[in-house]
Parts: C-alpha cells; structure tokens; sequence
C-alpha cells in the first residue's frame, strides 16, 4: 500500500479482555514505531523496532502490553487484561531508519475503548 | 526530564492572515532535530516542517516557517496566508535521543481557520 495502514481502526472491547491491533507499515521501511495518544495529549512513545527486534521498549506501561514484528514488516501490539485506563488512539509509525532524518510516516491510528 | 511545552492550547486565525504557534523544549543533546506535525480530525499524522539544530537557518516549506532559538530552546511555526485546509492540530516534536529514535511530543495546539 502507498501509506501505513492500522485495522482495525476502532475497537470497543470489555474491561479484562485482550485485543490485538496491527499495523502494516509502508514497505521497505525497517523502522516501526507505537506510541498512545489519550484525549487531549499528544502521542506518548511506547516500543519501537529495528527489523525484528525491539530496540527500545521502555515506553511500554507495564506487562500488560507487548509487541511482536515477527518478519520485519507487520507489527501486533498486544494488551492483556486491558483496563478502562487503556482506552486511547493508538498510532503506528514507520521509517526508513531510526535516524531522525528519515521522515516518520503515520497511520490512521486504532481508536481503542475500554468499557 | 525532556519536555516539549506547547503554552498555546487553542489558536484561531482569520482565513489569509498569518498565525504563529509557539513551542519550548528542554534537551541536553547538542545536535537534534525538531518537528512540527499536524493531526486534522482523521487522526493522521502528517510531518509539516523540520529543523536540524546545527544548522542556524530556519526552515521553510512553502507556506510554513519556524523561528528556531536554539539558545532559547524555542522552535515556533509561522503559517502564512491561512487556508481552511490548515485547521487541525499541530505538535511540536524531538528526537528522545536528539538525533534518532522515538519522538517526543507536546500537547498539541488547536488551530481554527475563520472563513
């Protein structure tokens, strides 16, 4: 695809249950980045990857939440337990590197609600 | 702690007039970038301008300027002859490692385009 797709874009789920939300980046970008953006923020930093693996997790809440990008190209973030504190956009972003000079393309985001 | 402060939490312009939002931040790092970015109501993130600290010149985009105080710590965004299309809004962001990784944004200013 042209851009960076998120599915699915709302999600309304019950407080305790697990979701996944995925991410399609653009393709050929090695870097992906989440973050959380609650109303009325801006977007907090959460995990990002450099191919498979997460160089830098420590924006991640607690255990609850993890992130998997299994073949360098789609990502999952995965919420167990969730909480209504959860409820949030959740934005995907994807790069060409992690050099700040490389332009981070967003996604429409997941809006995600915790009743 | 970096921080981005954005002391502006709504702005409204006249539609052709010419309107400047405002962002501080705090970083240790001596080379860094800088970012405006602007959400309208799609939720999607889109880069507007850039900023590499080192370099003393400001940035400009066609439309958009920013006015960067590097002793300061100041990185403001001029939009010149406001279109509809320019309502949404803005965050200013940096680089938590200055030069790469994750970004850091405020919270954002509402910008209202009046017709």
């Amino acid at each position: 695809g042209a851009g960076v797709s998120q599915t699915p874009s709302n999600k309304v789920t019950e407080k305790g249950k697990y979701v996944e939300l995925r991410c399609d980046p653009i393709s050929g970008h090695t870097a992906l980045y989440w973050y959380r953006q609650s109303l009325g923020q801006g977007p907090e930093f959460l995990i990002y990857f450099q191919g498979t693996g997460a160089a830098d997790d420590s924006g991640l809440p607690n255990d609850r939440f993890f992130a998997v990008r299994p073949e360098g190209s789609v990502s999952t973030l995965k919420i167990q337990r969730t909480e209504r504190g959860d409820s949030a956009v959740y934005l995907c972003a994807s790069s060409q590197g992690t050099s700040a000079y490389n332009e981070q393309f967003f996604g429409p985001g997941t809006r995600l609600t915790v009743l | 702690a970096q921080t981005v402060t954005q002391s502006q939490p709504e702005m409204s312009v006249q539609e052709a007039e010419t309107v400047t939002l405002s962002c501080t931040y705090d970083t240790s790092e001596s080379d860094y970038y800088l970012f405006w970015y602007k959400q309208p109501p799609s939720r999607q993130m889109i880069l507007v301008i850039r900023q590499e600290a080192y370099k003393q010149q400001n940035a400009t985009e066609n439309r958009f300027s920013v006015n960067f105080q590097k002793a300061a710590k100041s990185f403001s965004l001029k939009i010149s002859d406001s279109q509809l299309g320019d309502a949404a809004m803005y965050f200013c962001a940096y680089p938590l490692g200055g030069s790469q990784g994750n970004l850091i944004f405020g919270k954002g200013t509402k910008l209202s385009v009046k017709p």
